[in-house]
């Protein structure tokens, strides 16, 4: 089946250690999106790849950047996570344009620890 | 993009029709309304998608009134399965923004 993987399911790491999330899709999709969600509150919008274009969201912290290698995967760096960045990490994927509809599937998502 | 407003929760028995109503009313010409399911540990999936009048499929419908102001998302017939959060979002291209989202709990 056509889906979005995430690894690993569970990250532990420690403070200010850096650490990379990946992501990867058999859709096919050219938009890769990559979501940070907190507890009890809704998912929210860190940056996304129209193709090879980078776009970040203009409240995403320097600490966090993304790399795409190649159309099916797409990595999150989080270069010195603090104890504020634990949280549910999502990928999600699309075939939206600049202007339209955007429907979105999600990765189970990954769930980072900082210790 | 247009913020949503949702109620934060609501409570529903098993075999009833549940109606989540978001209010949007900043939505601008090119924006879809699209709603979203997330149960616990799980990314959200996708539920149903409209811009005007009502959309109809297998699981759920969206109506939307002419002015789309709003929209309401229709459950019939809901299970304990359906407990979730279920996010209301009206835009366009790659912009997302999640709102609160609403909490339907579904009782036996």
């Amino acid at each position: 089946d056509a889906m979005v993987i995430q690894n690993p399911r569970y990250q532990v790491t420690q403070f200010g250690k850096p650490v990379t999330l990946s992501c990867s899709q058999t859709l096919n999709h050219n938009v890769m999106y990559w979501y940070q969600q907190k507890s009890s509150q809704a998912p929210k919008l860190l940056f996304h790849y129209y193709d090879k274009d980078f776009n970040n969201e203009a409240d995403t912290p320097d600490n966090f950047q993304s790399r795409r290698p190649n159309t099916s995967f797409c990595f999150l760096d989080i270069r010195s996570p603090g104890l504020g960045d634990a949280a549910m990490y999502l990928c999600a994927t699309s075939t939206a344009t600049a202007v339209g509809p955007d429907t979105q599937y999600f990765g189970p998502g990954t769930r980072l620890t900082v210790l | 993009l247009a913020k949503t407003t949702q109620p934060i929760s609501m409570d529903s028995y098993e075999g009833q029709e549940v109606n989540i109503t978001c209010s949007h009313n900043n939505i601008a010409t090119n924006d879809y309304i699209t709603w979203y399911q997330q149960f616990p540990s799980q990314g959200p999936r996708f539920i149903i998608q409209g811009y005007k009048t009502k959309v109809t499929n297998e699981v759920a419908s969206l109506f939307i009134p002419a002015d789309r102001k709003s929209s309401t998302l229709s459950l019939p017939r809901v299970s304990l399965s359906d407990t979730a959060v279920y996010y209301c979002l009206a835009t366009g291209g790659f912009k997302t923004i999640f709102g609160a989202g609403t909490r339907l709990f579904v009782k036996a």
